[in-house]
């Protein structure tokens, strides 16, 4: 079964500041990697799609890699802002089903003005 | 672009009492899926469905039902409600199929309160 794990759950940094969220899994033969964005009480909202074959997707100020042999993908944002603040979701499309999304568990990321 | 909308936004309702939560697609997806989020446990999968006519269990279906008779529609049913069913639940599409080859998109949510 595949499991989904994202470290940091937390992180509070200053403006400005370049940082990475990381998500692994447990399950490499997946089809397609997918970060989301959810602010609070809201729903959630694509930021990058990664296909199994690619490496790197960027949009922005956001950029997302997947390295699928070892089970990782990270999501780099550049010069923080205040906006930024929210839960950051990473959700696998695993092969073999027609089942949906593993989702991890999420990273609250406060941005400090 | 209405993309996917749920209502209602939210519910309150009492044990035992059955509710319908309505998820709609105006993007002619095949794939629709509902999911419940709760605080510590992720995002899971109750139902999905991969054409009209066409529904299957994901991984946490007891309590609840689907169906989906158009393309567009498919709506969720909790049959007894119960307090464990106090949840967001979301729903969401994909134009690929089960393989999101183009991603999922989600809805606002329903939050659902049962007391």
């Amino acid at each position: 079964k595949q499991e989904v794990t994202q470290i940091p759950a937390a992180l509070s940094v200053p403006e400005g500041e370049n940082l990475v969220l990381n998500c692994s899994f447990t399950d490499s033969a997946i089809y397609n990697l997918q970060w989301f964005r959810q602010d609070p009480g809201k729903g959630l909202t694509s930021l990058l799609l990664i296909q199994s074959s690619q490496r790197e997707q960027t949009s922005g100020r956001l950029n997302a890699s997947l390295d699928k042999s070892s089970g990782r993908s990270t999501l780099y944002i550049a010069a923080s802002q205040p906006g930024d603040s929210a839960t950051y979701l990473c959700a696998v499309k695993s092969g073999g089903g027609a089942d949906g999304l593993t989702f991890g568990k999420g990273t609250h990321l406060i941005i400090q003005p | 672009n209405a993309g996917v909308t749920q209502t209602p936004k939210f519910q309150v309702l009492k044990t035992g009492q059955s509710m319908t939560l309505q998820c709609a697609q105006d993007m002619n997806h095949e794939y629709m899926s509902w999911y419940r989020q709760d605080p510590g446990m992720g995002l899971r999968l109750i139902h999905y469905s991969v054409g009209a006519g066409i529904t299957d269990q994901g991984e946490v279906p007891n309590g609840y039902n689907v169906s989906r008779s158009t393309t567009e529609d498919f709506p969720l049913r909790l049959l007894s409600a119960a307090p464990s069913q106090t949840s967001v639940y979301f729903c969401a599409s994909s134009y690929s199929g089960f393989r999101g080859d183009y991603g999922y998109t989600f809805g606002s949510g329903t939050r659902l309160t049962v007391v």
